[in-house]
């Protein structure tokens, strides 16, 4: 099991759906991080929040909306996606910016879009 | 030229085989070079890291990164079956969020 833990595991939603992903860490990381991987491929980076800010954003659609309520904490909101978005989402955290702070992931959402 | 460059495989191996995996890259900034191990459905998991030039042993695994060749090793000893998953470098300057993957190479150890 990871230190990064994310619900659900699956979802399978319609392109009209309003659906959120959540991510949750307990060890004391004040970097949370998105990532998209479609299959075969490499993670791409979304959304990095630093100190519960949003300190990137990889000119991601509007469609995807993420959330950081608190330090241990980390949401993507979705909706209106379309069938290209399906793919495996990871969360990942870090202890911060800095010198050397290797991210973490979780085990990712399999998200399908019908 | 992409900022890595990773030779995807796929890559098959017997048992007990040493295997060498290798990136390169390109960007001078690099300081933080990661290795990541990535099963099938699950997410990637942290395998080594290392610092600037040199070698780090942990168990059957070592990672060597030449950065006056900018070329990055992850070598595995007396592999085994539970080897078999993708492995992604992933280098990172030092004061930078962004981890740069690699496209991964898929090996498999067949008992």
């Amino acid at each position: 099991d990871t230190e990064v833990t994310q619900t659900p595991k699956h979802l399978v939603m319609g392109m009209t759906n309003k659906k959120s992903l959540k991510c949750e860490q307990h060890m004391g990381h004040r970097a949370m991080y998105w990532y998209k991987q479609k299959a075969k491929k490499p993670p791409e980076l979304m959304f990095v929040y630093s100190y519960e800010k949003l300190s990137i954003n990889e000119s991601v659609p509007s469609r995807f909306s993420p959330e950081c309520p608190n330090s241990s904490l980390l949401n993507l909101h979705l909706h209106a996606l379309q069938p290209e978005d399906s793919a495996l989402y990871l969360c990942a955290s870090s202890h911060g910016q800095g010198t050397y702070s290797p991210l973490h992931f979780g085990n990712g959402t399999r998200l399908t879009v019908t | 030229q992409k900022e890595v460059e990773q030779d995807p495989g796929p890559l098959s191996v017997p048992e007990g085989a040493i295997v060498s995996l290798n990136c390169t890259y390109s960007n001078s900034a690099f300081q933080y070079f990661m290795w990541y191990r990535q099963y099938s459905r699950k997410g990637p998991e942290l395998l080594m890291y290392t610092y600037s030039s040199g070698n780090k042993e942990d168990g059957r695994f070592t990672a060597q990164v030449d950065k006056s060749s900018k070329y990055i090793s992850l070598f595995i000893r007396d592999s085994q079956p539970s080897d078999s998953a993708t492995y992604l470098c992933a280098p990172k300057e030092g004061s930078n969020y962004k981890l740069t993957f690699g496209k991964g190479t898929l090996l498999t150890v067949n008992p």
